[in-house]
C-alpha cells in the first residue's frame, strides 16, 4: 500500500532554477527516501533521512524532514537538463517489522536547457 | 560490477501463454522483491522474499508467482497472463545487516511486458 504521496506530479523548470519536491505520509516512519528514475529504468536510491533527522545534504540535493507535519522535501539546487526524472519518495514504517520502503505515486521533473 | 539484472528486457505475449521473467542479484542480498509500475500508480509490490524459500504476497500478488530456490535469483512467473498485466516491471535487492534489512533498495534495469 502507498503512503508516500509527492506533490506536485509534475514540474517543469529552466536549467540553473531550483526544484522543490514534497512527500506527505500518514503514519510515524524509521526513515524516508528519496529515489530518482530516468525514463523507463530503474529507481537509483538519492539519499535517506531518519525519523530522529531534520536536514541531509548530498551534492546539490538537500532534504528536509519534518516529522510533526509528517512530509518531507527534496530541493534540487541550480538544476541541470540532465536531472529530468521521476522523484520518488519512499518510507519505511516506525513499527510493524517491516524496514523495506513503500513508494509514492512520484515527481515528473523537467528541466529545460 | 554490482548488479541487479532482468531478463527479458523487453517481452510481447498474447494471452494466456506462460511466461517467466528473470531476476538475479551478485550482492549477496537476502531481501528480493518485484514490482510492477503503472502510470498514474507509481510503484505497487507484487511479491517479496526475505531469504531462500521464503515469499510473501506484496500489494498486487494476484496472477503471479515467484519462487526463490536460491539466494541470487528471483524469477516472476507469470502462468497465464492477461492484458491487464500489461506493464513495466521491476526487480529489486537489498542486504540485511546484523539482522535487519537495509532499507536501501538496488533495481535491475526494468522489463517491459505487453500482454494481447
Amino acid at each position: 500500500s502507498q503512503q508516500g504521496e509527492e506533490d506536485p506530479q509534475a514540474l517543469s523548470i529552466q536549467e540553473g532554477e531550483n526544484a522543490t519536491m514534497n512527500c506527505s505520509y500518514k503514519t510515524s516512519i524509521n526513515n524516508l527516501q528519496w529515489y530518482r528514475q530516468n525514463s523507463g529504468r530503474g529507481l537509483v536510491h538519492l539519499i535517506l533521512i531518519r525519523s530522529n533527522e531534520r536536514e541531509k545534504h548530498s551534492g546539490r540535493l538537500r532534504v528536509t524532514l519534518d516529522t510533526s507535519k509528517k512530509s518531507s522535501s527534496l530541493l534540487i539546487t541550480a538544476s541541470r537538463a540532465a536531472d529530468t526524472a521521476s522523484y520518488f519518495c519512499a518510507t519505511v514504517a516506525a513499527s510493524g517489522g517491516s524496514y523495506i520502503p513503500t513508494f509514492g505515486r512520484g515527481t515528473s521533473l523537467i528541466v529545460h536547457p | 560490477e554490482a548488479q541487479v539484472t532482468q531478463n527479458p528486457r523487453y517481452l510481447i505475449t498474447v494471452t494466456g501463454k506462460k511466461l517467466t521473467v528473470t531476476c538475479s542479484q551478485n550482492m549477496n542480498h537476502e531481501y528480493m522483491s518485484w514490482y510492477r509500475q503503472d502510470p498514474g500508480l507509481g510503484l505497487r509490490q507484487i511479491y517479496y522474499s526475505m531469504n531462500v524459500e521464503v515469499t510473501d504476497k506484496g500489494d498486487v500478488p494476484e496472477g503471479y508467482k515467484v519462487s526463490r530456490k536460491e539466494k541470487r535469483n528471483f524469477p516472476l512467473i507469470l502462468e497465464s497472463p492477461s492484458p491487464n498485466q500489461t506493464s513495466l516491471y521491476f526487480c529489486a535487492s537489498s542486504l540485511r545487516v546484523a539482522g535487519r534489512f537495509k532499507e536501501t533498495q538496488y533495481f535491475g534495469p526494468g522489463t517491459r511486458l505487453l500482454v494481447l
